[in-house]
């Protein structure tokens, strides 16, 4: 199975801030992941797909990059309904599988 | 309303089985996989499962194959997830999410979500 490795574990950061949040993949992926916003309570919800695409009705000041085993989602200027947890997702093989998650929290 | 609804879950003993449903609204449910997702309490997601759209392909992450069997009835814009045998470990809130993929080789992004229905099994 690919593992996924996603860092910080937690971040804690200000409004208007720009945060990085990175994911190492054990074995190559090409393009193929993706990264989630989920809220407490809440179903996540999709925000860049295939590495680098914007999923419709997403802020622009959320983009993804990377390809192989490294990438990167960046929050260009932190907004207050940014503050949640971050999960990344291989879709290369079967079994899919997510990184950790990285909370994200209020400075 | 363009919506996935889950179903099924509750409280369960060790061993014991359960079936989860989830149904989709407003949009072309024959066309598209559907995965389960799961969520242990205070922990990360984990992929379950996968029904290809004619329900002719499926995938299971390794801790329940030859436990969960994933299924499809089209004509009912419904997927179920049959569990048996459950354990304290499947205890988790279940999600059921539409895959999406430009490729056509499996390499879904989840781009609905339905809002989860939590399954608990005691010991």
């Amino acid at each position: 199975d690919t593992q996924m490795t996603q860092s910080p574990s937690s971040v804690s950061a200000s409004v208007g801030d720009r945060v990085t949040i990175t994911c190492r993949a054990s074995q190559g992926l090409s393009n193929w992941l993706a990264w989630y916003q989920q809220k407490p309570g809440k179903a996540p919800k999709l925000l860049i797909y295939a590495a680098s695409n914007l999923q419709s009705g997403v802020p622009s000041r959320f983009s993804g990059s990377g390809s192989g085993t490294d990438f990167t989602l960046t929050i260009s200027s932190l907004q207050p309904e940014d503050f949640a947890t971050y999960y990344c997702q291989q879709a290369n093989s079967f079994p899919y599988t997510f990184g950790q998650g990285t909370k994200l929290e209020i400075k | 309303q363009v919506q996935l609804v889950e179903s099924g879950g509750g409280v369960v003993q060790t061993g014991r089985s359960l079936r989860l449903s989830c149904a989709a609204f407003g949009f072309a449910f024959s066309r598209a996989a559907i995965h389960w997702v799961r969520q242990a309490p205070g922990k990360g997601l984990e992929w379950v499962a996968v029904i290809s759209t004619d329900g002719s392909k499926t995938y299971y992450t390794d801790s329940v194959k030859g436990r969960f069997t994933i299924s499809r009835d089209n004509s009912k814009n419904t997927v179920f997830l049959q569990m048996n045998s459950l354990r304290p470990e499947d205890t988790a809130v279940y999600y059921c999410a539409r895959g999406v993929d430009s490729s056509g080789y499996w390499h879904d992004a989840f781009d609905m979500w339905g809002q989860g229905t939590m399954v608990t099994v005691s010991s």
